[in-house]
């Protein structure tokens, strides 16, 4: 199975500041299609996640570009600038390279 | 789009469970979907899948008890859900298959508690 370690596990920021989030995968998450089957997740209090980016930098519909998500082969970022109080939560990598579908544990943002 | 899961409850171990997930707003019929759970204060973890054409795939902690399905004329996936333990215990989610493999669109979620 395809671990993904993300770092920090919990990080604090002031609003208006900009924070990055480390995703790491055991194995290359390029797929024998090419494409790079990462994905970013928010999980706001009380919430069920929601899609923020996939393929590694492509932005879902309706989500500002405060948002960016960078990297290739093991080592991705999700970036998130300007940061607002409605950012707030626990974000999630996510592999759908190959199965079983895997996810970090989690990246828990708080503001300052 | 919208998707509302049901069936949830509280339930003995070794008994059985069947969760539903109500699709609309979108042609049900031609997405994959996935079902991911998320023990009590817990990190998110894969179930199964079904694609459009009923093909599935399992996690290998479920494969064997829990089984996946879908009825494109209700407009309804469902997990079937036997031989459960307390490790089971977790709120279940329905999600959408996106163009890759990615969840573009997720139920609230139902709760699933397996205890004596």
């Amino acid at each position: 199975d395809v671990v993904m370690t993300q770092t920090p596990v919990s990080l604090s920021v002031s609003l208006g500041g900009q924070v990055s989030i480390s995703c790491r995968s055991s194995q290359s998450l390029v797929h024998n299609n090419g494409n790079t089957y990462l994905s970013w997740y928010l999980q706001k209090p009380g919430q069920s996640p929601q899609l923020l980016i996939y393929k590694v930098s492509n932005r879902f519909s309706g989500i500002s570009d405060r948002f960016s998500g960078s990297g290739s082969g093991t080592d991705f970022t999700l970036k998130i600038s300007r940061v607002e109080p409605d950012d707030l939560g626990v974000y999630y990598c996510g592999q759908g390279t190959q199965y079983p579908l895997t996810f970090g544990s989690g990246t828990k943002l708080e503001i300052k | 789009v919208q998707l509302v899961e049901s069936g949830g409850g509280l339930v003995q171990p070794g008994k059985s469970l069947k969760l539903s997930c109500s699709a609309s707003g979108f042609t049900f019929s031609s997405y994959g979907m996935h079902w991911i759970r998320q023990a009590p204060g817990k990190g998110l973890d894969w179930v199964a899948y079904i694609s459009s054409s009923s093909g599935t795939v399992y996690a290998d902690a479920v494969k064997g008890r829990f089984t996946i399905s879908r009825d494109n004329a209700k407009n309804t996936l469902y997990l079937q859900l036997n031989s459960l333990k307390s490790e089971d215990t977790a709120i279940y989610y329905c999600a959408r298959k996106g163009s890759a493999n990615y969840f573009d669109y997720w139920g609230q979620g139902v709760m699933v508690t397996v205890s004596s």
